[in-house]
């Protein structure tokens, strides 16, 4: 059981927009920031989003992400092909002195 | 340009012990943290614990504390994650990724490496 609660799937056609939900509470998301990570099928977790709405170099910026009390939420705009994969959000919780992560939501792109 | 280059594949019996290592190269900033991430098949991300590559402190997840060793070696720029009494549960992808002092995010990952646990 993740700490952090995500649903298990999306999708959308080609150029939809999509939304990815990540519930916490005050230890995790509520007192800490949210990072967001892509994972293509087979290959190793990428960094997407970091700092709630930052994101690194070379992440379109079809990808945004926010943060409201204990929730967070990506967005991803103008869907395409190669954006199928699972993502996941994560932060610190400092009841555990460890970071978790969201069960992860697999977006499918119909 | 960053790289993490981790160790290759491993097959472990029931109650054995694994070591991973996780070379980095060409990281900016000089002290930062790896973190070890476990994957099991078909499942999420599971954080198992952080080691400063720096003075070699650590912060280990409830769940593995008490069979996670990390350790760094600065001369090299490796870092190593050994996980003893090994089931079948543990068999799973093992991910290193850098976090930088400052923040709370893992910014370059590894390859993975895959530790099989059978009889």
């Amino acid at each position: 059981q993740s700490v952090l609660t995500q649903p298990p799937s999306a999708s959308g056609t080609p150029g939809q927009g999509v939304t990815i939900s990540c519930s916490g509470r005050s230890f995790n998301i509520g007192g800490n920031s949210v990072n967001w990570y892509q994972q293509l099928p087979g290959t190793a977790p990428k960094l997407l989003i970091y700092r709630n709405t930052l994101r690194p170099s070379g992440v379109p910026d079809r990808f945004s992400g926010s943060k409201s009390g204990t929730s967070a939420s990506l967005a991803i705009s103008g869907l395409q092909s190669e954006d199928e994969a699972d993502y996941y959000c994560a932060a610190w919780d400092d009841s555990l002195n460890g970071y978790v992560f969201g069960s992860g939501t697999k977006v499918t792109v119909l | 340009e960053v790289h993490l280059v981790q160790s290759g594949a491993e097959v472990k019996k029931p109650g054995a012990t694994v070591k991973i290592s996780c070379k980095v190269s060409g990281y900016t900033f000089s002290d930062f943290y790896v973190n070890w991430v476990q994957q099991a098949p078909g499942k999420g991300l599971e954080w198992m614990g952080l080691v400063d590559r720096e003075d070699g402190e650590t912060i280990y997840s409830e769940r593995f504390q008490g069979r996670v060793t990390m350790t760094a070696d600065t001369s090299t720029e490796t870092v190593y994650m050994e996980l003893s009494s090994l089931t079948s549960e543990d068999t799973a992808v093992y991910y290193c990724a850098t976090r930088p002092l400052g923040g709370h995010y893992f910014d370059y990952w590894g390859q993975g490496t895959l530790v099989t646990v059978a009889s």
